[in-house]
């Protein structure tokens, strides 16, 4: 069966730092991969998606970026944090019947 | 207009009674349907999809879809404490891309 994995669970980092938030899946090749973030009490912003190796596509402009180095590695990074990128940062994959999207356990960041 | 509205609550609802959550899309095209609950600081995770007009039932809880109207609901029977979550809508629109509404939140009280 598919797993998807995140990490770390729980992060905290001073603004102006670098970030590296991993993504990995587990049982199935080439998924389609996703990274949103869900602020405090909002609903789920997609940041960016990915189709295979190295194809990454943005939806929302920010100091975030996102690596695909691997087929079952998704990378989110940041080299300078803000305050704002305070939140709940979910991984998702593709999978199944009618592209259902199956999420990680996700990585909450706090921004000091 | 955003594309997936729902209404953020919060619903409350008593122990074993009927919860309506409800949902509605702009973009006429979409195609598919989909109902997540999240629990408080946790991932959502996939209840159940839909992607014909009509009713489908999984075990207490049913969707129902109707493309003429660009709604879609959840119906949870016989509702119990463990259902207060978060239940987010999330339609496939343009680009195949996921679209996730707001969320409501569900209350059960017992």
């Amino acid at each position: 069966s598919q797993t998807i994995h995140q990490w770390p669970a729980t992060l905290v980092q001073p603004v102006g730092s670098p970030l590296s938030l991993e993504c990995t899946v587990e049982g199935t090749s080439n998924p389609n991969l996703y990274w949103y973030r869900q602020a405090a009490g909002r609903g789920l912003q997609l940041l960016f998606y990915s189709v295979g190796i190295g194809q990454i596509s943005s939806e929302v402009p920010q100091n975030l970026s996102a690596s695909r180095p691997q087929d079952r590695q998704f990378i989110l990074s940041s080299k300078k944090l803000l305050l704002s990128d305070s939140g709940f940062y979910l991984c998702a994959w593709t999978g199944g019947p009618q592209e259902t999207q199956y999420f990680g356990p996700g990585t909450r960041l706090l921004v000091l | 207009q955003k594309e997936v509205e729902q209404n953020s609550g919060p619903l409350s609802v008593p122990e074993g009674a009927i919860a309506s959550l409800n949902c509605t899309y702009s973009d006429r095209g979409s195609q598919s349907f989909f109902w997540y609950r999240q629990y408080s600081g946790k991932s959502p995770e996939l209840i159940m999809f839909i992607y014909s007009n009509g009713d489908k039932e999984d075990g207490r809880f049913t969707a129902q879809l109707n493309k003429a109207s660009q709604y879609v609901s959840l119906l949870i029977r016989d509702s119990q404490p463990s259902d207060s979550a978060t239940y987010l809508c999330a339609v496939i629109g343009g680009a195949q891309k996921l679209v996730f509404g707001q969320g409501t939140r569900l209350t059960i009280n017992p």
